[in-house]
């Protein structure tokens, strides 16, 4: 089965704990994503990449941290300097021809203890 | 700068009837236009998308959209809606002279009754 998979479904953060999202596809796709989605502001991007070991801040890149150490993953750490971490995230790929077409994984809903 | 305006924050229809769900768009040159599907906490999906060619553009699950450059509009239509196209709609828009970020926009959510 050709995806987007990330896990966990649901994560928990204590005070001052740094967590990490996982984010792992078998697209063989160029370019991934993280968003952050919270009610009513559609999605806002946190973080891109367009290849491997290279990545870009996004629109609220802060409190955050990205790797793209493999094509295949791009796992995303809320750090204890994201004061509102609590939202759904949303981590997306895509080839960069062909339209640009982005794949969503299911998500992940963090939520502060 | 870039920028998707969804107008409406929520849509209701009768089962049946015609839907629309609309979006304009500012961004420079010949852009990629895009709709998204989201389920309750599930990701997103595309439903279709405009690249270049025939104005008129259809997806999945019976839904078009129609691409009017002079009025930077890309509605989303359906000439019937079904109760199980209940769901959160996003229109999204790529820059394709360079750019690499895709502009979603704040989404509608769209109710059908039964």
């Amino acid at each position: 089965d050709g995806g987007i998979t990330q896990s966990p479904k649901y994560l928990f953060r204590k005070e001052g704990q740094n967590v990490t999202l996982s984010c792992e596809q078998n697209l063989n796709h160029d370019a991934m994503y993280w968003y952050r989605q919270d009610p009513g502001q559609g999605l806002r991007l946190i973080y891109y990449s367009q290849i491997v070991n290279d990545f870009q801040k996004g629109d609220i890149a802060e409190g955050y941290s990205v790797s793209r150490e493999k094509k295949e993953s791009f796992p995303l750490t809320v750090t204890s300097a994201q004061k509102n971490p609590t939202a759904f995230y949303l981590c997306a790929s895509s080839m960069e021809t062909g339209g640009a077409t982005q794949y969503f994984g299911p998500g992940t809903r963090l939520l502060v203890l | 700068a870039q920028s998707v305006a969804q107008p409406e924050d929520q849509v209701n229809v009768a089962e049946g009837n015609p839907l629309t769900v609309k979006c304009t768009y500012s961004v420079s040159g010949n852009p990629y236009l895009f709709w998204y599907v989201q389920y309750p906490n599930r990701g997103l999906q595309v439903l279709l998308k405009y690249i270049t060619g025939d104005n008129l553009v259809k997806g999945s699950y019976g839904f078009e959209a129609e691409f009017n450059k002079s009025q930077t509009s890309f509605h989303l239509k359906k000439p019937s809606a079904l109760v199980s196209d209940s769901a959160l709609y996003f229109c999204a828009v790529r820059d394709n002279t360079g750019g690499f970020k895709t502009i979603f926009g704040a989404g509608t959510r769209l109710f059908v009754k039964a």
